[in-house]
């Protein structure tokens, strides 16, 4: 099956703890992004790449880093410099044949609480 | 900066009526508008997608209309079944990129 996958379902982070979300897709998709989403408010941009060995920051980046070595993969990690980490993390991914024009599938999300 | 509003109140509807959900932008005109669907704890699903020269797109029950004039977008669900019942995201491309800003959501409820 086509798709993507994060891992774990739920995380649990300590205090000063840095903790890594896991996102691989088998869609062979160029495009991944990393979107926070919180009650009442829309999905926030947190970090994307449009290609391996390349990535942008988001609207809210800070706290926050990424990596793209492969194109199948690209895991967030949470830094203890994120003070508010508790969230719902959703990883998308997409193939951009016209900018704007692509449409971004997304993962099953990862929801990340403090002890 | 791009504001998108959609209504935070839950919409409840019975089921057989169509039900309209609203997306208002403000600033510029984006090229594209999509539409999602979010299940609980879920991640969202794309829905249809919406060109700012189109009026109007059609997928089964589901109309999106897209004025321009008016920065809105009404996305339209007919003879509505309990199993529509969800938040439904709109979201605009910032131009000549491929990232997308959201809305909120609303949340949909279809009553048996």
């Amino acid at each position: 099956d086509g798709g993507i996958t994060q891992s774990p379902k739920y995380l649990f982070r300590k205090e000063g703890q840095n903790v890594t979300l896991s996102c691989e897709q088998n869609l062979n998709h160029d495009a991944m992004y990393w979107y926070r989403q919180d009650p009442g408010q829309g999905l926030r941009l947190i970090y994307y790449s449009q290609i391996v060995n390349d990535f942008q920051k988001g609207d809210i980046a800070e706290g926050y880093s990424v990596s793209r070595e492969k194109k199948e993969s690209f895991p967030l990690t949470v830094t203890s410099a994120q003070k508010n980490p508790t969230a719902f993390y959703l990883c998308a991914s997409s193939s951009p044949q016209l900018a704007g024009e692509e449409t971004q599938y997304f993962g099953p999300g990862t929801r990340l609480l403090v002890l | 900066s791009q504001k998108i509003e959609q209504n935070s109140e839950a919409l409840n509807i019975q089921e057989g009526k169509t039900a309209t959900l609203t997306c208002n932008y403000t600033n510029y005109s984006p090229a594209y508008l999509q539409w999602y669907r979010q299940d609980p704890g879920r991640g969202p699903v794309f829905l249809l997608l919406i060109r700012e020269n189109e009026k109007e797109k059609r997928k089964e029950r589901l109309k999106v209309t897209f004025d321009t004039t008016l920065k809105q977008s009404l996305f339209h669900i007919t003879a509505s079944q309990p199993a529509d019942s969800a938040t439904y995201l709109c979201a605009l491309n910032r131009p000549g990129t491929y990232k997308y800003i959201f809305g909120t959501g609303t949340r949909l409820k279809v009553l048996a």
